[in-house]
């Protein structure tokens, strides 16, 4: 079956210092992959997606590239805010007729200022 | 917009009591889903439905029900209420296959 693995946090970080949350998955196809992001008390929020191998997603300087080869989809960010404290999820949909999500554990993560 | 709106916020129920989850979207979705999401974990998906009078079993649907009699609503029943139910409960829509998942601001519910 399908599976998403990301690092366990929490992940603490300075304002302005550069962010990596890795994640990688398995499947049987060529799924479409996304981050989701879940701010404190709040439901999920789309925050970018790629549909194919080499896609890059971005999204309010957030930014990941479908790596095939490595079956990754890792999230990046150059200069983190106090405002990014939050969870992110990596997830996975593979072509299934009910567009069903498969998430990964979720990654914390706290910027101080 | 409202978007995905469900009731009630917070909930506390005793074991063996029922209680349905309401959820609701204005975006005109097919796709509906409901998840649970325990402490430090990710989302398990319960039941979806791709249309109003077309449910499917997720990952984890036992001691659940859902109904889906109109493309707006999708109630999800819990019938004799476990404390293994003790969770935030997610709605989500989506206009179809391939296109990103809406979700609401979640349940909270305990069940002592």
């Amino acid at each position: 079956g399908n599976s998403v693995t990301q690092m366990e946090g929490p992940v603490t970080l300075s304002e302005e210092a550069f962010l990596t949350i890795n994640c990688t998955y398995t499947a049987t196809g060529y799924p479409s992959l996304f981050w989701y992001v879940q701010y404190p008390g709040e439901g999920l929020q789309l925050l970018l997606k790629a549909t194919k191998a080499d896609d890059k997603g971005s999204n309010k300087g957030f930014e990941a590239t479908y790596r095939k080869e490595t079956t990754s989809f890792h999230l990046e960010k150059g200069s983190v805010q106090v405002s990014d404290s939050a969870v992110y999820f990596c997830a996975l949909s593979e072509n299934n007729a009910g567009n069903m999500l498969t998430f990964g554990g979720g990654t914390r993560l706290m910027v101080k200022p | 917009n409202a978007g995905v709106t469900q009731t009630p916020k917070f909930r506390i129920l005793k074991i063996g009591q029922s209680m349905t989850l309401q959820c609701a979207q204005d975006m005109n979705h097919n796709y509906m889903y409901w998840y649970r999401q325990d402490p430090g974990m990710g989302l398990k998906l319960i039941y979806y439905s791709v249309g109003a009078g077309i449910t499917d079993k997720g990952e984890v649907p036992n001691g659940y029900n859902v109904s889906r009699s109109t493309t707006e609503d999708f109630p999800l029943r819990l019938e004799l209420a476990a404390p293994s139910q003790t969770s935030v409960y997610f709605c989500a829509s989506s206009a179809g296959r391939d296109q990103p998942q809406h979700f609401g601001d979640g349940t909270r519910l305990s069940i002592l």
